[in-house]
């Protein structure tokens, strides 16, 4: 069964820090997709990136970088120069092909509080 | 707005009432789902629609979580004979396709607390 793993809990950094979210999975399938998601304190989830298991290529968007590296099964997701908006939970989600449809399977969360 | 839609957004209920908790999709989407999420975890997949078919029901907990989309759009999640565990927030997403690639958007939830 699937499964996604984050070990970190909670993390806090003060503004203009980098700081990297750890995110580990497991699944038997060979075609999958792996999600980040943003949960401010208003309770939306928000979509951040899309990953599908045939791209190993690092992504970078403004202040976030997410590095997928399939021989360790990890999708680690890093903020530079955090700001105190970045402040929320912050989950990484992973859906299977065999599926045939997009229900994800989420880990825990990292609350990642970041101070003036 | 051209989001997910979820009402109410607050419900509480005395132990052993009926609740029905309602998710307007975007305009469109094929796809809806049903998480649960508690306290300081993650969102659990309870159920899925494609148009108006449950396809997937894997999640619900018991027989008391019903679902429903009738005309393959506005979608109510109903639990009966509510009892203490059953609080939490349920989230309402959907996407465009069925594929397992298509990224969900979510609902801000609804927060239901049994007393």
């Amino acid at each position: 069964a699937q499964k996604v793993t984050q070990a970190q809990t909670e993390i806090s950094v003060v503004e203009k820090e980098d700081v990297t979210l750890d995110c580990v999975y497991e699944t038997r399938d060979t075609t999958y997709y792996l999600f980040w998601y943003k949960q401010p304190p208003s309770g939306e989830l928000v979509f951040l990136i899309r990953r599908n298991s045939f791209d190993e290529q690092n992504e970078i968007s403004g202040r976030y970088s997410w590095n997928f590296q399939k021989s360790t099964s990890s999708f680690n997701f890093t903020i530079t120069a955090s700001q105190v908006v970045d402040s929320a939970v912050y989950f990484c989600a992973l859906s299977e092909a065999e599926s045939g449809h997009s229900t994800l399977t989420f880990g825990k969360g990292t609350m990642l509080l970041v101070s003036p | 707005g051209a989001g997910v839609s979820q009402s109410p957004r607050y419900k509480v209920a005395k132990r052993g009432q009926d609740v029905a908790l309602r998710c307007d999709p975007i305009s469109g989407h094929v796809s809806l789902f049903w998480y649960q999420q508690a306290l300081g975890q993650g969102p659990e997949f309870l159920t899925y629609f494609q148009n108006e078919a449950q396809l997937d029901k894997s999640g619900l907990p018991s027989d008391r979580f019903f679902a429903e989309r009738p005309e393959g759009s506005v979608s109510t999640l109903k639990i009966q004979r509510t009892q203490q565990e059953d609080s939490a927030v349920y989230l309402c997403a959907s996407s465009q396709d069925r594929g397992p690639s298509q990224p969900q958007h979510f609902g801000d939830g609804t927060r239901l607390s049994i007393l």
